[in-house]
C-alpha cells in the first residue's frame, strides 16, 4: 500500500471557525508533512514530524496547529485562518532519514 | 544552497510528438533530483529520481531524464506525448538542512497536449 490518504476533499470555513485535516498513511514511515500551495505555485513547506515529533516548523503562523497522534496519522488544526489560507493542503510521508516523499491528493481549503 | 530552475513554465505539443521540460540545477555536491507530475486537483505523483547511478532514469509512463553534470540539467522526456501527460510537472531537489531532508520545488512546467 504506497497510498497517503487525506480527508476532507474540500473545506469551507469562515475567519471564526476551528476545523482540523486530517492524514493517513499505513506504509510504517516515520516521517510526515505538510505542504502549502496557492494556485499556479509549487507546494511550500509548513511542517515535519519525525517519529511522531515536531521536528521542522517553517515560521508557519500558530493559527496552523499540527499534530501526530501516533506514526500512522498526522492533523492540521486550524483556528481564525484568513482568506490568504485558502490554499490546497498537501500531507506527505516517507521513511524516516529517506528522500522520497509520497503525497496525498490534498484537501482544497477556502476561508471566507 | 541546493536549488532548480525550470526553464519554460508553459508547454504545448502534439499529441504523439516528443515532450522535452527542462531543468538546471544548482548544487555544490552530488544532488538528489526528482520530478514529480500534478495533474489538475491532484496531488503529487513521483515520476523518477536520480540519486547518483544511472544518469538516465527511467520513470512511470514512459518519462525519463538524463542527469548531465557539465551541463547542471536534469531534463525530462517523452518520446510520444498522450493526451493524459497534460499536467503540471514539478523538477525537485533534495536540500539536507537542520538534519532533515527537504524538498526545493522548481516553479513547475504546464504541459498542454493537443490532438
Amino acid at each position: 500500500d504506497t497510498e497517503v490518504t487525506q480527508t476532507p476533499k474540500h473545506l469551507v470555513m469562515g475567519m471564526t471557525n476551528k476545523k482540523s485535516l486530517k492524514c493517513e498513511q499505513h506504509m510504517g514511515h516515520r516521517a510526515m508533512y505538510w505542504y502549502k500551495q496557492k494556485a499556479k505555485k509549487p507546494p511550500e513547506l509548513m511542517f515535519v514530524y519525525s517519529y511522531e515529533k515536531l521536528s521542522i516548523n517553517e515560521s508557519v503562523p500558530s493559527r496552523f496547529s499540527p499534530e501526530c497522534p501516533n506514526s500512522s496519522l498526522l492533523n492540521l488544526h486550524l483556528h481564525a485562518l484568513q482568506p490568504e489560507d485558502s490554499a490546497l493542503y498537501l500531507c506527505a510521508s516517507s521513511q524516516e532519514g529517506q528522500e522520497t516523499q509520497y503525497f496525498g491528493p490534498g484537501t482544497r481549503l477556502l476561508v471566507l | 544552497a541546493q536549488s532548480v530552475t525550470q526553464l519554460d513554465s508553459h508547454v504545448s505539443v502534439s499529441e504523439g510528438t516528443p515532450v522535452l521540460l527542462r531543468c538546471n540545477y544548482s548544487s555544490s555536491y552530488s544532488p538528489s533530483l526528482f520530478w514529480y507530475v500534478q495533474h489538475p486537483n491532484k496531488g503529487l505523483q513521483l515520476l523518477l529520481k536520480y540519486t547518483s547511478a544511472a544518469t538516465l532514469v527511467k520513470g512511470i509512463n514512459g518519462f525519463e531524464a538524463e542527469f548531465k553534470k557539465s551541463e547542471t540539467s536534469f531534463h525530462l522526456t517523452k518520446p510520444s506525448a498522450h493526451m493524459s501527460d497534460a499536467a503540471e510537472y514539478f523538477c525537485v531537489v533534495r536540500r539536507f538542512s537542520g538534519g532533515y531532508n527537504k524538498l526545493i520545488f522548481g516553479a513547475g512546467t504546464r504541459l498542454a497536449v493537443h490532438p
